[in-house]
Order: structure tokens, then sequence, then C-alpha cells
């Protein structure tokens, strides 16, 4: 009965690859974020999306790419990794802007080499 | 440019309270005071927010000046399972939000 479930949980890959993560979410929410936190345990937002629609895209670089086919999935695509790609990836989700909280994902370790 | 400020680091003995505080003071009359925290290796878990009152659920109280520029999280009982990064965030609510800016948070340690 998870909540917000990411997958992988685990991505090692190459530089130069290109690469999905998918997150799926049963609350019956209609916005959901991506999250990106570093070696150094920084969580920053990436990009939320509400009813489908983009709403925040925080100077991502153009290689990053969330789809959102209806309201219960955000999928990242990232093409050409880099190695400070390297980090943890979390899915989120809210009904609104959030304001009675967030429902975060696990997290995708995502390791390039 | 987180609008808080934490402490580092705590301490708590198991079983007894943990208070947690926050500093915000330039906090807007539009925005809730939100505490999350996240368990080593998982995601961040919402606990509490709050606008002007003291609010308490199944996990914690929330403390709220009357001036709103601090706040107090308190888990009455602190176990071990309670060592975790505990975020306070302040956002606003409504529209144009959509997004929770998370700071250093304070690493609080329930030691045995």
């Amino acid at each position: 009965d998870t909540a917000v479930s990411q997958t992988p949980k685990y991505l090692v890959t190459q530089m130069g690859n290109d690469k999905s993560i998918k997150c799926e979410q049963n609350l019956g929410h209609d916005t959901m974020y991506w999250y990106k936190q570093d070696s150094k345990k920084f969580l920053k937002i990436m990009f939320s999306y509400n009813n489908k629609e983009l709403i925040i895209n925080e100077t991502v670089p153009n290689r990053f790419s969330p789809k959102s086919p209806d309201k219960a999935h955000l999928n990242l695509h990232i093409n050409s990794l880099e190695l400070g790609d390297s980090a943890v990836y979390f899915c989120a989700s809210s009904a609104g802007s959030g304001t009675n909280g967030y429902t975060f994902g696990s997290g995708t370790r995502l390791t390039v080499v | 440019d987180a609008k808080t400020t934490q402490p580092t680091s705590m301490d708590c003995a198991e079983g007894r309270a943990a208070n947690l505080p926050c500093n915000h003071s330039t906090i807007s009359g539009n925005e809730y005071v939100y505490w999350y925290r996240q368990i080593h290796s998982q995601g961040p878990q919402y606990i509490i927010h709050g606008l002007k009152n003291n609010e308490t659920n199944e996990m914690a109280s929330l403390i709220i000046t009357e001036d709103r520029k601090s706040s107090t999280l308190i888990l009455p009982h602190a176990t071990l399972r309670d060592t975790a990064v505990y975020y306070c965030i302040v956002s606003p609510s409504g529209a144009g939000s959509y997004q929770l800016t998370f700071g250093k948070g304070t690493k609080l340690s329930v030691i045995p």
C-alpha cells in the first residue's frame, strides 16, 4: 500500500547514458514534485506539476525532462548523464499546493560512473 | 536562502521530551510553519504544521510564539526511532507556493 512509489530504488549507469525514474502515487493528489538530495544532504526542488501542468522548474538543466502522463504519475527522464547528476532523487505528492503536507517516496539513488 | 534558523544538532535521552527550536523572524502573515523529518536513507516525512495556534497530533506538538517569530517542535517521549534530521520550513499557503524549501535542519540523536 505504498503511497508514493519510485522505481528503481538504485540506478548505476555510465556517463552519457539516458535513464528514467518513475514515480506513482495512489493518494489521489493533484500535485507532484521531484527533489534532488546531493552528497551534502541538501534537498532541492527540481520540478512541481499540478494537474499535469508544470508549475515550478528550478533552473534544472535541459537534460532533465519531467513527464506527467496523468495526475498519478510523474516520471523523470535524464539525458546524457554526468557525474554531477549522482544524487538521491525523491518524488513527492500533495493535495493542491501542499498546505496539509507532502508525502515523499523512498528515493532513487542514482550513481553515475 | 532558508528563512529559518535551527541548531545543527541536538541530543535527547530516550524516553524524555525532545524540544527542537526554530527561529523564523521574517515570517509573513500568510506563511505556515511546517516540520518534516528525514530518517537516514528514507524520504522526508511530514510531522505537523501550524499558522499561529499551537497544534498537536499523534506524532508531536508544535508551539508557536505569539509574535510567530519562533516555534518549538516537541516529541513528548523520544524513542531511538526518532533519530533523524528535523526540518523547520516556512511556506505560504494557497496558489503560488507549490514548493517547500528545505534548509539544513537539526540532526536529533536519541541516546539510550
